[in-house]
């Protein structure tokens, strides 16, 4: 069965440096996103990006976060200057053309320290 | 006000047991429901997807949506250890492409 997959499981890295969180799409899905969830908390939107480009952001979404479509597979989220309060599980998702279903990666846990 | 709320549990049940799980809502825009599991420190995994009002049902899963209530339910009959884990609810008003806002998740134990 398709499924998104994501790389690495776990990173850590120091506070002020830069991460680059990276994902596989299920191949024929149009529409992309990556999702955080700090431990305890809800699942929290970041951003959308269909046909190369963004199309829906939160206000979490600063200009701290940027989002790449480097080829034709992989879908990758950058965090500059990290933060402690960056720490979190990071999803990717990925859903089909016409379709509000989103299917998730297992994630990557981020840790800053 | 928040979005959508949902009772976080812990909610602990026997096996064979009749589960109901339920999230309300504010905004009248949302007209996609979904249901999602999510096991510890794992992605959500989609269980159920309803649009707009009406009852889905799905093996032991039956998703039911009130529109005029903003009142969504998940019910899982004949519980099993296996479904013990974290019940998200998520809601969107657009098609695709759009946020989906996310319940706090309900922690269900099922014990055998």
């Amino acid at each position: 069965e398709p499924e998104v997959t994501q790389t690495p499981s776990h990173q850590v890295t120091q506070m002020g440096q830069e991460v680059i969180l990276r994902c596989v799409p299920i191949s024929n899905h149009l529409y992309f996103y990556w999702y955080r969830q700090i431990l305890g908390q809800k699942v929290e939107f970041l951003v959308s990006f269909y046909n190369n480009e963004i199309s829906e952001k939160s206000e979490i979404f600063d200009d701290q976060f940027s989002v790449e479509r480097p080829d034709g597979s992989n879908f990758t989220l950058k965090i500059r200057s990290t933060k402690l309060e960056d720490s979190a599980m990071y999803f990717c998702a990925s859903s089909a053309r016409g379709k509000v279903e989103a299917f998730f990666g297992q994630g990557t846990r981020l840790t800053v320290v | 006000q928040k979005e959508v709320e949902q009772d976080p549990g812990p909610l602990s049940v026997p096996e064979g047991a009749i589960v109901s799980l339920n999230c309300t809502y504010s905004n009248s825009a949302f007209q996609y429901f979904m249901w999602y599991r999510q096991y510890s420190r794992k992605g959500p995994e989609l269980l159920m997807y309803t649009y707009s009002s009406g009852n889905k049902e799905d093996g032991r899963f039956t998703a039911q949506v009130d529109k005029s209530s903003k009142y969504i339910s998940l019910f899982i009959r004949d519980s099993q250890p296996s479904d013990s884990a974290t019940y998200l609810c998520a809601m969107s008003a657009y098609q695709a492409g759009t946020a989906l806002i996310f319940g706090k998740g309900t922690t269900l134990s099922v014990s055998s």
